[in-house]
């Protein structure tokens, strides 16, 4: 059964720094993995999506990883600034139809 | 335009009462799903449907059943409402070619309160 972790929960830093968020699943066993941001009260909107025969993908400021041989994905993020402040998610999509999600992580920018 | 698109974005309604929530997706995507966001954020897959045939039941109630009119419609009925089952409820679609699942789009959620 694939279950996905995400740590850490939530994470405090001050504008301008770089930091990356950690993604672990079980079963390796997937087509692809996807990052999202949810914002208070929204939807989800989708960040990057890595295959399973990639090794990462980058979108401005963003840059995802897959090691799918460890089960693990990071997501980092340049510079960060206030209007990053959401909750990340990680979500990956197995043989089954099903796209299984981790916890999340709570990323506050200080200004 | 919208990708995915869900109605009604708020619902508020009586325990015991009857409910729906409609899904329609222009992606031409195969796969639709049905999640529930509880109150501690975390999101669990209830339904899965591709090419209108049920794939996945997450060991759903059977208060809750899905209905799939065609490939872009996935719609969510649920008898007798609880207060447990308010919660954000959010569609999704993806889909399956040449050995890759495409990324998946998400509705913006339905928040369903019952009192």
């Amino acid at each position: 059964k694939q279950e996905v972790t995400q740590i850490p929960a939530a994470l405090s830093v001050p504008e301008g720094e770089n930091l990356v968020l950690n993604c672990s699943f079980t079963d390796s066993a997937i087509y692809n993995l996807q990052w999202f941001r949810q914002d208070p009260g929204k939807g989800l909107t989708s960040l990057l999506l890595i295959q399973s025969s990639q090794r990462e993908q980058t979108s401005g400021r963003l840059n995802a990883s897959l090691d799918k041989s460890s089960g693990r994905s990071t997501l980092y993020i340049a510079a960060s600034q206030p209007g990053d402040s959401a909750t990340y998610l990680c979500a990956v999509s197995s043989s089954a139809s099903k796209i299984i999600f981790g916890s999340g992580t709570r990323l506050s920018i200080r200004p | 335009d919208t990708a995915v698109s869900q109605t009604p974005k708020y619902l508020v309604t009586q325990m015991g009462n009857d409910k729906s929530i409609k899904c329609e997706q222009n992606l031409g995507h195969d796969t639709m799903y049905w999640y529930k966001q509880d109150s501690k954020k975390f999101l669990k897959i209830m339904f899965s449907y591709n090419n209108k045939e049920l794939i996945i039941n997450e060991t759903v109630p059977n208060r809750f059943s899905p209905k799939s009119p065609d490939k872009a419609h996935l719609n969510l009925h649920i008898n007798s409402l609880e207060l447990g089952d308010s919660a954000v409820y959010f569609c999704a679609s993806s889909s399956l070619g040449q050995g890759a699942r495409t990324e998946a789009f998400f509705g913006q959620g339905t928040r369903l309160t019952v009192v």
